[in-house]
């Protein structure tokens, strides 16, 4: 069986601080890791996914996470964070042989100016 | 282009209704999924379909619940005599192709359902 472990239900930070969403995983196979976004109003949308290679991932809008295989862990990480970045977080496992996700409980990204 | 879409958006039934939801995944798109939001959670995984096939309906919690997709596009969730614990935010989502497990999903903006 699979779990995803988001120990922060919330995270309240500054404009242009730095932030780490943490998400660890169990899992007796080997798995993909996801983080999804969900905007205000809006759909979950994915952010960045590790499948293999390097440990280190990066988004589009500023995002990263390093997958640690022997922590079990995939931190979410942010150098500075912007009003638009308020969301929630959903870090996310696919066992390899299965199609499904396995979904944390999310954290809050709450940014203020 | 269009991405998912699933009606309705919200639902409020009573104690012993049936309701049934509706997905329309991105064209092209070969796999769909069903996943319950509760208030507080992360989406729990229910079932998901390649084409017409249902491959995986191991989080279906009973068989008050049920799902098709019978010509391997829109897709019904089906939950039958409807009971309060079942309020919850239904998500639908397609890939372009799931059998690898490396595919992006695609959420669709859910449909809230609540039961009276």
């Amino acid at each position: 069986a699979q779990s995803v472990t988001q120990l922060d239900s919330q995270v309240p930070v500054f404009e242009e601080a730095p932030v780490e969403l943490r998400c660890n995983y169990s899992s007796s196979v080997s798995v993909y890791l996801f983080w999804y976004v969900q905007y205000p109003n809006q759909g979950l949308q994915l952010l960045l996914k590790y499948l293999s290679g390097s440990t280190l991932v990066e988004s589009i809008n500023g995002f990263e996470a390093e997958f640690n295989k022997s922590q079990t862990s995939f931190h979410l990480r942010k150098p500075s964070v912007h009003i638009s970045d308020t969301a929630e977080y959903f870090c996310a496992v696919s066992p390899y042989n299965t199609d499904k996700l396995i979904f944390g409980t999310g954290t809050r990204l709450q940014v203020f100016p | 282009g269009a991405g998912v879409s699933q009606s309705p958006r919200y639902k409020v039934t009573k104690r012993g209704q049936d309701v049934a939801l509706r997905c329309d995944p991105i064209s092209g798109h070969v796999s769909l999924y069903w996943y319950r939001q509760a208030l507080g959670q992360g989406p729990e995984f229910l079932t998901y379909f390649n084409y017409e096939a249902q491959q995986d309906k191991s989080g279906l919690p009973n068989d008050r619940f049920s799902a098709e997709r019978p010509e391997g596009s829109i897709s019904t969730l089906t939950i039958q005599r409807t009971e309060q614990r079942d309020s919850a935010m239904y998500r639908c989502a397609s890939s372009l192709d799931g059998l690898a497990g490396t595919d992006t999903q695609y959420f669709g903006p859910g449909t809230r359902l609540t039961v009276l």
